[in-house]
């Protein structure tokens, strides 16, 4: 089936420092989407891109849509205290959204 | 506008014992998801339904695991007889249709010992 590779696994940065981290696949999607779970609670939609190529920024966040349609990346820029959790990628062809396995986010103060 | 609700929050039980799991999705959203949540691990679609009809049970484990929704709106899921293994996090989603925006539920924590 469809997998998604997400790295890095673990980030631990310094509070102000800036984070990527991206998710590639073998198959094309139509759709990526970045969530971010916090402990005790489900994911929460961050970012959604519909086109390729397209480049969107919500806040601090920006994420692109790759060229291929088989990649994605997140950047964080200036991280705080409360970006901490676990970041998942997610693309999604037509009613099916296939998950990366996260990106477990600690930022130290 | 209310996000998607899921019920109870947290859960103990023993193995080959039953629970069962609520879930009222966004209202008037067709779509609604489980997904299953290992720790350390992205969430994976359990069944897929539209309005009331199963779109995709395939990755269900259907010997011990079941979900309706009958009405279109809200659903349950079961679980019959638990696994030590099936201890996870069981997530809600809805969507307003196929392929649109899917939002989650908080989850509901299952611990089987």
């Amino acid at each position: 089936g469809q997998q998604l590779n997400q790295s890095p696994q673990s980030m631990f940065i310094q509070e102000g420092e800036d984070v990527s981290m991206n998710c590639t696949s073998s198959s094309i999607f139509n759709t990526w989407l970045w969530y971010k779970q916090e402990p005790g609670e489900g994911p929460v939609l961050l970012i959604a891109l519909y086109k390729a190529g397209e480049l969107t920024s919500n806040g601090r966040l920006t994420a692109q849509f790759g060229i291929t349609r088989k990649d994605s990346f997140l950047n964080i820029s200036a991280s705080i205290p409360s970006d901490v959790g676990i970041y998942f990628c997610a693309g999604q062809l037509t009613d099916k959204l296939v998950f990366g396995a996260g990106t477990i986010l600690r930022v130290k103060s | 506008e209310a996000g998607v609700a899921q019920s109870p929050r947290y859960k103990i039980i023993e193995k080959r014992q039953s629970v069962a799991f609520w879930c009222n999705p966004i209202s008037g959203h067709a779509t609604l998801y489980w997904y299953q949540q290992i720790l350390g691990q992205g969430p994976k679609l359990l069944i897929q339904f539209q309005n009331n009809g199963v779109v995709d049970d395939s990755q269900l484990p259907k010997d011990r695991f079941s979900a309706e929704r009958l009405k279109g709106v809200d659903s349950t899921l079961k679980i019959q007889p638990a696994k030590l293994e099936d201890s996870a996090v069981y997530l809600c989603a809805s969507s307003r249709w196929t392929g649109n925006t899917i939002y989650f539920g908080e989850g509901s924590w299952l611990t089987v010992v």
